[in-house]
């Protein structure tokens, strides 16, 4: 079946400017989770969302970060603007699994690559 | 704080060679994931750990996980070429949010 899928999948953004990125994960998975991958490190944690319910977001590094996932399913992460640091490959992920006991992974989707001048 | 630590980081082995990397985490967790990362590519899920002492095996490559010692180890058997690739622990931080702390990663370098 289809994987997560992510758009755009580059993306240039003026220093100020506003950005969406989006997020469609695998049908039928109630956890999704945004990274933020910086050149040469490993991913660090934004958010997650469990169904429609943001339940951390404790990662996201400044007011500007804001992410949604209104039905469920398709999630959305908005940065206000942007900043040359913001520069990273934005992932999503999602599960199937809630709560504990499950050997279910964490899927990724391809990432965003943002790029903010 | 969870913290998450890998080393090596960079490693560049001859093939054939057998070797094996580490991932230490600094709080409690029963929950440990290997992923590996090409270059420009998404990260691919290659194992699950859930319990103390778990073992779990797939090709040339073997994973573990000792909870007590907060240690996973990756052995890599009798390495090829196609192994080169970028290898990141992550550990499931406890309390619901289900969300994970990665290492830095391991670059792997399999030559000829």
């Amino acid at each position: 079946g289809a994987g997560v899928s992510q758009s755009p999948r580059y993306k240039v953004a003026k220093r100020g400017q506003d950005v969406a990125l989006r997020c469609d994960p695998i049908s039928g998975h109630v956890s999704l989770f945004w990274y933020q991958q910086a050149l040469g490190q490993g991913p660090e944690f934004l958010t997650y969302f469990q169904n429609e319910a943001q339940l951390d977001k404790s990662g996201l590094p400044s007011d500007r970060f804001f992410a949604e996932r209104p039905e469920g399913s398709v999630s959305t992460l908005k940065i206000q603007r942007t900043q040359q640091e913001d520069s990273a490959v934005y992932l999503c992920a999602s599960s199937f699994r809630v709560g504990g006991g499950l050997q279910e992974t964490q899927y990724f989707g391809p990432g965003t690559r943002l790029l903010v001048l | 704080e969870l913290k998450v630590e890998q080393n090596p980081l960079f490693l560049s082995m001859q093939e054939g060679k057998n070797y094996t990397i580490y991932c230490n985490y600094s709080t409690t967790s029963d929950r440990l994931y290997w992923y590996r990362q090409d270059p420009g590519k998404s990260l691919e899920s290659l194992f699950v750990l859930l319990s103390n002492g778990a073992v779990k095996q797939e090709g040339r490559l073997m994973a573990s996980l000792d909870t007590k010692a907060r240690l996973s180890t990756l052995h890599i058997t009798a390495a090829v070429h196609d192994l080169s690739a970028t290898y990141f622990c992550a550990v499931e931080t406890q309390g619901g949010s289900e969300k994970l702390v990665f290492g830095k990663g391991m670059k792997l370098t399999v030559n000829p």
